[in-house]
């Protein structure tokens, strides 16, 4: 079983600037195995990007992902007050799929 | 418009029965993996596993095998999640998610809405 580590575990920044949260695998896995989601409170998630890069249809593309073997990121720029919220990354490639414990974006 | 729509919140007591519910609507119901995933109060995800509406093929996690059951109803576009014997510890949010039949090439895309378990001791 793969985990995923995430950090910061609490990102404090202010609308317009420019996020990078971190996801960490403890195992090499290929890239297009790596997705993220967005959960805004009350709320099911919501797939931002797949195979580390690619944004979800409807994504705004201030969205961005990057990475590979381990190390995978998440970059968002030019936050937007919508985007406070906790992001999660999954590797989805095998069973059981896992996910990190989450980034909290907080204003 | 693609849709799961999830049955309502429900409160129980330790050692009682539960089935919840996830009714696809909008795309080929038998096309696509619907899994399960828990997240607890102020917690993160956890996946419970994945079944196939075609054949039923699943796939569970360790954490939760023998805890709970996954089924799907074909005739009717809906898939379950069941406990036989309820514990505190199940008291949890659990939402239902689609996941392409092209899996392991592809993440869950479409979710529900999320189900309130709530299990007194």
């Amino acid at each position: 079983e793969i985990v995923l580590t995430q950090s910061p575990g609490t990102l404090s920044l202010s609308p317009g600037e420019r996020a990078t949260l971190s996801c960490r695998a403890s195992q090499s896995f290929s890239s297009i195995y790596l997705a993220w989601y967005q959960q805004r409170p009350g709320q099911a998630p919501r797939l931002l990007i797949s195979g580390a890069s690619t944004r979800a249809p409807g994504i705004p593309d201030r969205f961005s992902g990057s990475g590979s073997g381990t190390d995978f990121t998440l970059s968002i720029s030019g936050l937007e007050p919508e985007d406070f919220a906790v992001y999660y990354c999954q590797h989805f490639g095998s069973s059981p799929q896992t996910f990190g414990q989450g980034t909290k974006l907080e204003i | 418009e693609v849709q799961l729509v999830q049955s309502g919140a429900e409160v129980k007591k330790s050692g009682e029965s539960l089935k919840i519910s996830c009714q696809g609507s909008g795309y080929t119901f038998t096309s696509f993996w619907i899994g399960w995933v828990r997240q607890e109060s102020g917690k993160g995800l956890e996946w419970m596993g994945i079944i196939y509406p075609g054949d039923s093929d699943n796939r569970y996690s360790p954490s939760f095998q023998g805890q709970v059951t996954m089924s799907v109803d074909k005739s009717i576009s809906t898939a379950y999640l069941q406990w036989s014997s309820l514990k505190a510890s199940d008291t949890a949010v659990y939402y239902c998610a689609r996941l392409p039949s092209s899996w392991p090439d592809k993440p869950f895309d479409v979710w529900g809405q999320g189900t309130l378990v709530t299990v007194s001791s």
